[in-house]
């Protein structure tokens, strides 16, 4: 079984600032991380994810994420906020293997950014 | 391409009552999913469906909630009858295989008075 937990349900920081959201994760077999981004009023939206290979996987819109097996964590990063990035931001895992599917996701962290 | 299309975009009913939402996937996509994502909440997969055949119901409460997905294309989930529990937004997602990205809807928000 797979879970997700997001550390902060809500982060605040000014543009231009470096964005953080935290995600660990448990999984009993190598798992497949993805990060999501929902806007008011629409659906999910994939920024990245990890299969296989490169720990550091780089997303749309400057995002990226790196893969700390000893950590059990894949946090998301960006250098520079922008007034844009404000959303939710949803980490999830999945089984892995072949599947996509059947996706575990975190309770979310809505990101403010302050002019 | 065209996106996941869902409708309605929002629907408000009464306890009790009954009601069903429906979607139509990306053109050629083989699996499609059905997430309740609780206000607060991450979504919760409720079906996954390859073309008309379901591969994981664990999580539909079968008791009120069905789901079909007739000649592999379209689905559509119902609830009946429906508990104030249920209000939620209802997401439809799809992707061209198993093994390949989800693409989500924007849903449908439900509201039970």
């Amino acid at each position: 079984a797979q879970s997700v937990t997001q550390l902060g349900s809500h982060v605040s920081v000014s543009e231009g600032a470096l964005v953080l959201l935290r995600c660990n994760y448990s999984s009993s077999v190598p798992p497949y991380l993805f990060w999501y981004v929902q806007y008011p009023n629409q659906g999910l939206q994939l920024l990245l994810k990890y299969t296989t290979g490169a720990t550091l996987v780089k997303g749309i819109n400057g995002f990226e994420a790196e893969f700390k097996k000893s950590e059990t964590s894949f946090h998301l990063t960006k250098p520079s906020a922008h007034m844009s990035d404000a959303a939710e931001y949803f980490c999830a895992v999945s089984a892995g293997g072949t599947s996509y599917g059947k996706l575990t996701f975190g309770q979310g962290t809505i990101l403010t950014v302050h002019p | 391409e065209a996106g996941v299309a869902q409708s309605p975009r929002y629907k408000i009913i009464e306890k009790r009552q009954s009601v069903a939402f429906w979607c139509n996937p990306i053109s050629g996509h083989a699996t499609l999913y059905w997430y309740q994502q609780i206000l607060g909440q991450g979504p919760k997969l409720l079906i996954q469906f390859q073309n008309n055949g379901v591969v994981d119901d664990s999580q539909l409460p079968k008791d009120r909630f069905s789901a079909e997905r007739l000649k592999g294309v379209d689905s559509t989930l119902k609830i009946q009858p429906a508990k104030l529990e249920d209000s939620a937004v209802y997401l439809c997602a799809s992707s061209l295989v198993d093994n390949q990205p989800q693409h989500f809807g924007d849903g449908t928000r439900l509201s039970i008075l």
